[in-house]
């Protein structure tokens, strides 16, 4: 069973840092997601990793993907309190043809002035 | 404008009152899917679709039911309600060729 595990849930950082939310996953899939969420809206898509080593910047974000240890990062640089949302990583389940998403609990990103 | 549209965007309902919640999407995807999200316990998926007439069970499906008769919509049924179906609803509707997945804005859902 495909199981996807982020740390940290709850991350509290300052403008000006940087950090780094991980997201392992216990069996092998070919496409890794990041999502971010804002109160009480949608998910909003940031990355879609479909490669080992495959590596994604937009903005201040990169996410990176190493199939082989089955670990997905998202690295924050120099925060600014827009990014405050809660971020969740999803690995594409390789079961048949569903195109199934199985989604970590998310860590919650409160980025302080 | 390419989008996934789910209605309604809030309900409160009782006990036993079946209900539907309707998803369409413009984007010809094949996939779609429900889900549902719970503090805690991030986005369970509900069921899927792979196109018309397809549809299978996701992790959670009980007490849901789910039809596919048009390849853009795809309603989510609760026959009848319980409480513990209170919850955020997303559908979401992917192409088979990109994985890239599309979300609705979410339907909150209050059984009482």
């Amino acid at each position: 069973e495909l199981k996807v595990e982020q740390n940290p849930l709850f991350l509290s950082m300052q403008e000006g840092k940087n950090y780094t939310i991980y997201c392992n996953y216990s069996t092998t899939s070919d496409r890794l997601y990041w999502y971010r969420q804002d109160p009480g809206k949608s998910l909003e898509s940031l990355f879609v990793l479909l490669s080992n080593g495959a590596v994604k910047q937009e903005g201040r974000l990169m996410a990176s993907l190493d199939t082989k240890a089955r670990l997905s990062t998202l690295h924050i640089t120099a925060a600014v309190h827009d990014l405050s949302a809660t971020y969740f990583c999803a690995v594409g389940s390789m079961h048949g043809a569903t195109n199934k998403l199985i989604f970590g609990t998310g860590t919650l990103l409160a980025v302080q002035p | 404008e390419a989008q996934v549209t789910q209605n309604p965007r809030y309900l409160i309902t009782v006990t036993g009152k079946k209900l539907t919640v309707t998803c369409s999407q413009n984007m010809n995807h094949e996939y779609m899917s429900w889900y549902r999200q719970d503090p805690g316990l991030g986005l369970r998926q509900i069921y899927y679709s792979m196109n018309v007439e397809v549809t299978d069970k996701g992790d959670v499906p009980e007490g849901y039911k789910v039809s596919r008769k048009e390849k853009r919509n795809f309603p989510l049924i609760l026959e009848s309600p319980s409480p513990n179906q209170t919850s955020l609803y997303f559908c979401a509707s992917s192409s088979q060729d990109t994985y890239e997945q599309y979300f609705g804005p979410g339907t909150r859902l209050t059984v009482t």
